[in-house]
């Protein structure tokens, strides 16, 4: 599975946009970007993922680049609750050996 | 409500003793996941299993033991191998036939040996 890089941390005011990058150069066709946050001793959530095409749900928008070797989380009006560390991760489908991978992610702070 | 639920939430144990930590989801998923995690640390696989009565070691399997006896069932056992059991451990479950779908955590065990 590829190796992601985040920044180790950021900080956003609450209600502007948070953009949070990766970095994944090494990236292989089948594999999917991922994104969880965990708040501080919580399990992970899930927040995203895609493969090639930008994706939006309810929680985000990920925006892959053309080359897919980087990507950016948007969470477009941040919480404070949105305060968490944020893992990115790449890998293949289940099914073709993948296996979710967490780095040290980016721990983003939310203020007001 | 359909969930992962883990217990217990803490646990304090003394060094040298077996620790078994529960994790049971009534998601009907049939992958699940015990991952470790460390202080300021990313998640580390321990160990995985993809059906009943089978399971695969993950990157740190050594010091730790697990069963799948049920499919809702997937308890992790710290023996006193373990050098250094102190952590949060999380457990994860995912539907089999969802290949590239997400992964479902508990809320993490937390434990101590004192």
């Amino acid at each position: 599975d590829a190796k992601t890089t985040q920044p180790p941390s950021m900080d956003c005011a609450e209600g502007r946009a948070a953009n949070l990058p990766c970095n994944h150069s090494t990236i292989s066709g089948n594999e999917y970007v991922y994104w969880y946050r965990q708040i501080h001793s919580q399990g992970p959530q899930y927040i995203i993922h895609g493969l090639k095409n930008n994706e939006t749900n309810e929680m985000a928008s990920l925006i892959i680049t053309e080359d897919r070797k980087s990507s950016t989380l948007i969470l477009p009006h941040a919480t404070l609750r949105d305060t968490a560390v944020y893992y990115c991760i790449v890998r293949a489908p289940y099914n073709q050996g993948g296996k979710l991978i967490f780095g040290q992610g980016t721990e983003l702070s939310v203020k007001p | 409500d359909g969930g992962i639920t883990q217990s217990p939430k803490y646990l304090f144990r003394k060094e040298g003793q077996n620790v078994t930590l529960s994790c049971e989801q009534n998601l009907n998923h049939d992958a699940m996941y015990w991952y470790r995690q460390d202080p300021g640390q990313g998640l580390r696989l321990i160990y995985y299993s993809q059906i009943v009565n089978d399971f695969q070691k993950g990157d740190i399997a050594e010091g730790y033991s697990v069963s799948r006896e049920k499919k809702e069932s997937f308890p992790l056992t710290v023996t006193s191998a373990q050098k250094n059991p102190t952590a949060f451990y999380l457990c994860a479950s995912r539907p089999k036939d969802r290949p590239t779908g997400e992964l479902f955590f508990g809320e993490g065990s937390r434990l101590t040996v004192l």
